[in-house]
């Protein structure tokens, strides 16, 4: 099952301009994290958010988390051409069976942004 | 350099045929994941190993299968039972603070 569902599904801008991507999720969460993906390669790390905090930032990225509307965004300030992939947001959760603690990242269907020249 | 390697990059399976996608790590993590990616659908979570002799199914596990004998190695093979096995593979390992680290994938076709 999906747990994170992001918005909008493509994104197409100029370069200099803001980008926004939006993530709602349904279970609770001991964190959530935003990854990028360039066509056809693997999944990069951006930034991790923790559910007792509210925003957060690296370099030109800003993240904010709203646990009460289970709701994040990510904000790509500035943007640049080489900003052109696609963005997903990962909702972290555990539990325990067989007296065995488990991590599990449950990822949404992602964002396309293209950013023009 | 530390990072996951898989390998191959490219596969491409007859109907019927089991295939074996690789996926190793030198960073010393000790769960691994498989994820199977379609366009349009995101990533979906096929097994997952917390520690080495031990792995659990995902939301998607039928038609495939996984070991872990070794900390480093967490291989996934596609099953003939497989029904639409198409589809661009990501193996990945967990880091601290709980960030992933994913390989650059294989993509399956069959033919």
């Amino acid at each position: 099952s999906q747990q994170g569902e992001e918005d909008p599904q493509a994104l197409s801008i100029q370069e200099g301009e803001n980008a926004t991507m939006n993530c709602s999720y349904k279970t609770s969460i001991n964190n959530l994290q935003w990854y990028r993906q360039n066509s056809g390669r693997g999944l990069v790390h951006l930034i991790l958010i923790r559910s007792n905090e509210r925003e957060k930032h690296s370099g030109r990225l800003r993240v904010t988390l709203d646990t009460s509307k289970k709701s994040s965004s990510l904000l790509i300030t500035a943007s640049r051409a080489a900003d052109t992939a696609s963005y997903f947001c990962a909702t972290a959760s555990s539990f325990n069976a067989g007296g065995t603690s488990y991590g599990k990242l449950t990822f949404g269907q992602g964002t396309i942004l293209t950013v023009h020249p | 350099d530390g990072g996951i390697t898989q390998s191959p990059k490219y596969l491409f399976r007859k109907e019927g045929q089991n295939v074996t996608l690789s996926c190793e790590q030198n960073l010393n993590h000790d769960a691994m994941y498989w994820y199977r990616q379609d366009p349009g659908q995101g990533l979906r979570l096929i097994y997952y190993s917390q520690i080495v002799n031990d792995f659990q199914k995902g939301d998607i596990a039928e038609g495939y299968s996984v070991s872990r004998e070794k900390k480093e190695s967490f291989p996934l093979t596609v099953t003939s039972a497989q029904k639409n096995p198409t589809a661009f593979y990501l193996c990945a390992s967990l880091g601290r603070p709980g960030e992933l680290f994913f390989g650059e994938g294989s993509r399956l076709t069959v033919l």
